[in-house]
C-alpha cells in the first residue's frame, strides 16, 4: 500500500532557531516528492519538488533532501521566522502508469514563538 | 483566471440539506482533484478529473457525495442530505499534465470552501 508517513505530528521552536522535518514514503514506482506548506485557513503551497535523481535542494531558508534508496526525505528550516508557522505536507508522486492521484502525509505543524 | 477560485468561502447549512461547491481550476489546467479537510487533520482525497476521462471517484466516502466537470473547465462538488460528520473545509486543486510527463505535475490548491453542518 502507498503510504507517507511524517514526523513529528507537532513542533514548537523559537524564532530565530533552526528546525527538520521527516517524511518516510513507500510509495512506488516513484516519480516526484514535493513539501508543501499550508497556512491556517489557506490552500497548500508548493515549496521544493524533489525528483529520483536529485539529493538536495534549497528554496531560500528550505532545504529539501531525498534518499531515494532509504525512501526518506525531510525539510530543514533555517532561521526560522513566525511566519513559517504552517503546516508542512509531504506529498508523493507515482510515475507514469501508476495513479495520477499523488498520496499525501498527514503534515507537521509547526509554531515558531517569539 | 490567476489561480483556483472556490466558492462559496464559506457555507453554513442544516442537517439534511444538499450543498454544492464550486471550483474554478487555473485555465488549461487538465487535471483537477478535490480533497476534504476536517479541522486539525490531514487532506482526504475524494475525486480526480482528468481532461476527458472517466473520473477516478474512488475517494468519495458515500453516495451523498457526487462531483461533476462541465465543459473540461468548472466542476461542481455535491453533497445531499448533509450530515454533521460532512463539516470540514473542502479544498479543490488543479494541476497541468503532459501526457509525456513523468508522474503529476504541481498542485495548485484554491483557498478552500468550509462547510458547517448543524
Amino acid at each position: 500500500k502507498n503510504q507517507v508517513e511524517q514526523s513529528p505530528q507537532s513542533l514548537i521552536i523559537l524564532e530565530g532557531k533552526n528546525c527538520t522535518l521527516q517524511c518516510n514514503y513507500t510509495v512506488s514506482p516513484f516519480s516526484n516528492l514535493r513539501w508543501y506548506k499550508q497556512d491556517t485557513g489557506r490552500g497548500p503551497v508548493s515549496l521544493t519538488i524533489m525528483t529520483f535523481s536529485e539529493n538536495t535542494k534549497s528554496n531560500g531558508r528550505y532545504t529539501a533532501t531525498l534518499d531515494a534508496d532509504t525512501k526518506q526525505s525531510s525539510l530543514h528550516i533555517t532561521a526560522s521566522q513566525l511566519s513559517d508557522s504552517a503546516s508542512y505536507i509531504c506529498v508523493v508522486s507515482l510515475a507514469s502508469g501508476g495513479s495520477y492521484i499523488p498520496t499525501f502525509g498527514r503534515g507537521t505543524s509547526l509554531i515558531v514563538h517569539p | 483566471g490567476a489561480g483556483v477560485s472556490q466558492s462559496p468561502s464559506n457555507k453554513v447549512t442544516e442537517k439534511g440539506k444538499d450543498v454544492e461547491l464550486r471550483c474554478d481550476p487555473i485555465s488549461g489546467h487538465t487535471a483537477l482533484y478535490w480533497y476534504r479537510q476536517s479541522l486539525g487533520q490531514g487532506l482526504e482525497f475524494l475525486i480526480y478529473f482528468q481532461g476527458n476521462s472517466a473520473p477516478d471517484k474512488s475517494g468519495l466516502p458515500s453516495d451523498r457525495f457526487s462531483a461533476e466537470r462541465t465543459g473540461g473547465s468548472v466542476s461542481t462538488l455535491t453533497i445531499q442530505r448533509t450530515q454533521q460528520e460532512d463539516s470540514a473545509v473542502y479544498l479543490c486543486a488543479s494541476s497541468s499534465r503532459n501526457p509525456e510527463d513523468r508522474g503529476t505535475g504541481e498542485l495548485f490548491f484554491g483557498e478552500g470552501s468550509r462547510l458547517t453542518v448543524l
